[in-house]
């Protein structure tokens, strides 16, 4: 079982739409979470980071934590065609270790 | 947020010889980074930077192939040597400006073609 894992999609939504981005982590003892966005041929930027189970909004942004299930989720309300962009879920394991492990990522395409 | 200067963004590269990426951060970071993003992969670690002592490597990266400088805690470089088409990938310096794991940066990344 791979450490962090996410859809490889690509997932496609219609602009306006919701589209939401799943990733699943095996460290139950798992501290922090991040979304990264990464345009193709860029580097990753950071959108978001949650630590507590629940829901987070940014903006359009909403990451939902859920520990006991061992996922967090990205959600994009009233997507539009510059989201389009693959999404890395990232996870800080317990331990100590401050170094993320990032999961494949999901691509994600939303459509006029 | 820091700012972080990735250079060279992109080169081409004949095998066998070298090419040294260098990043600079606008601030003090207690924590650098070099990743490894392969064509539809995600980053794969490849050693920690320590200021004023040798790299920490991760299992798969050793110091011959990937030797790694930190002279001070703005300016890292990640040299990779004896190149082989294998090597082609984006080359990513990262830091941790809180120093405590609460989120990362990236430079602009280094897309590297050997031929």
């Amino acid at each position: 079982q791979k450490e962090v894992e996410q859809n490889s999609g690509p997932l496609s939504v219609p602009e306006g739409a919701i589209a939401s981005l799943n990733c699943t982590y095996s460290d139950r003892g798992s501290q922090s979470f991040f979304w990264y966005r990464q345009y193709s041929g860029k580097s990753p930027e950071l959108i978001m980071f949650i630590y507590s189970n629940g829901d987070k909004e940014d903006g359009r942004f909403t990451a939902q934590l859920n520990k006991a299930s061992q996922y967090v989720s990205l959600l994009i309300r009233d997507s539009q065609p510059s989201d389009s962009a693959t999404y890395l879920c990232a996870v800080r394991k317990s331990g100590g270790s401050y170094i993320p492990t990032f999961g494949r990522g999901t691509s994600l395409i939303v459509h006029p | 947020s820091a700012v972080i200067s990735q250079k060279p963004s992109r080169d081409i590269c004949q095998r066998g010889t070298s090419l040294t990426i260098q990043c600079q951060v606008d601030s003090q970071v207690t924590m650098m980074f070099w990743y490894r993003q392969q064509p539809g992969q995600s980053l794969t670690l490849i050693a920690t930077a320590n200021q004023g002592s040798e790299a920490t490597y991760e299992s798969g990266f050793v110091i011959d192939k990937f030797p790694i400088s930190r002279p001070n805690l703005t300016f890292s470089t990640l040299t990779v040597s004896n190149m082989s088409p294998e090597d082609s990938s984006i080359y990513l310096c990262s830091v941790d400006h809180s120093g405590v794991g609460t989120e990362a940066f990236f430079g602009q990344g280094t897309r590297l073609t050997v031929v």
